[in-house]
């Protein structure tokens, strides 16, 4: 069966420092890959997806930047995180070739930048 | 990309039926219908998926009229443990960027 892994689960940095989360599949190939934010008591904001390695499509302007350097492996990165950074980032994979909007979610990174 | 719009909040009591509507005048002819359901701090979960008249699973039934420019999620005799924030997404996986609207958060009392 397929799994999603995210980690770390909680992290908090100081304003300036970089991130660092890191996202996994296991159990499928080739997934679609997103990362969203929902900000303290918001709905789920689409930050990133990636239908394949080394493609990343950004869905908002920002000092956050993504990676997929292997097929089931998504990054979410900052060089400074800004106050406004804080919230709780989740990843999801989806099929490709069942073309139904299905996604999985992982459990969930809760930053928060001070 | 279809946008949906959804009330913001709802009450119930406990074993009461629950539907909760959802609009997307721009649905595309590809896009499939997708209701998750999100406790606090945890990741969105899915509850069902359609594309168009009704689907049920054990949990909930989905409702689509003809012209699939909406879709109500029916839940029956609701408990306590389904409050919590309901998100109806329309999409395809493989082309769309798939983005949730707002949600709507559902609290059930006794």
């Amino acid at each position: 069966s397929q799994t999603i892994h995210q980690w770390p689960a909680t992290l908090v940095q100081p304003v300036g420092s970089p991130l660092s989360l890191e996202c996994t599949v296991e159990g499928t190939s080739n997934p679609n890959l997103y990362w969203y934010r929902q900000a303290a008591g918001r709905g789920l904001q689409l930050l990133f997806y990636s239908v394949g390695i080394g493609q990343i499509s950004s869905e908002v302007p920002q000092n956050l930047s993504a990676s997929r350097p292997q097929d089931r492996q998504f990054i979410l990165s900052s060089k400074k995180l800004l106050l406004s950074d804080s919230g709780f980032y989740l990843c999801a994979w989806a099929l490709d070739d069942r073309d139904t909007g299905e996604l999985f979610f992982g459990e969930g990174s809760r930053l928060t930048v001070l | 990309l279809a946008k949906t719009t959804q009330p913001i909040s709802m009450d119930s009591y406990e074993g009461q039926e629950v539907n909760i509507t959802c609009s997307h005048n721009n649905i595309a002819t590809n896009d499939y219908i997708t209701w998750y359901q999100q406790f606090p701090s945890q990741g969105p979960r899915f509850i069902i998926q359609g594309y168009k008249t009704k689907v049920t699973n054990e949990v909930a039934s989905l409702f689509i009229p003809a012209d699939r420019k909406s879709s109500t999620l029916s839940l029956p005799r609701v408990s306590l443990s389904d409050t919590a924030v309901y998100y109806c997404l329309v999409g395809i996986s493989g082309y769309s960027t798939l983005t949730f609207g707002k949600g709507t958060m559902l609290l059930v009392s006794p």
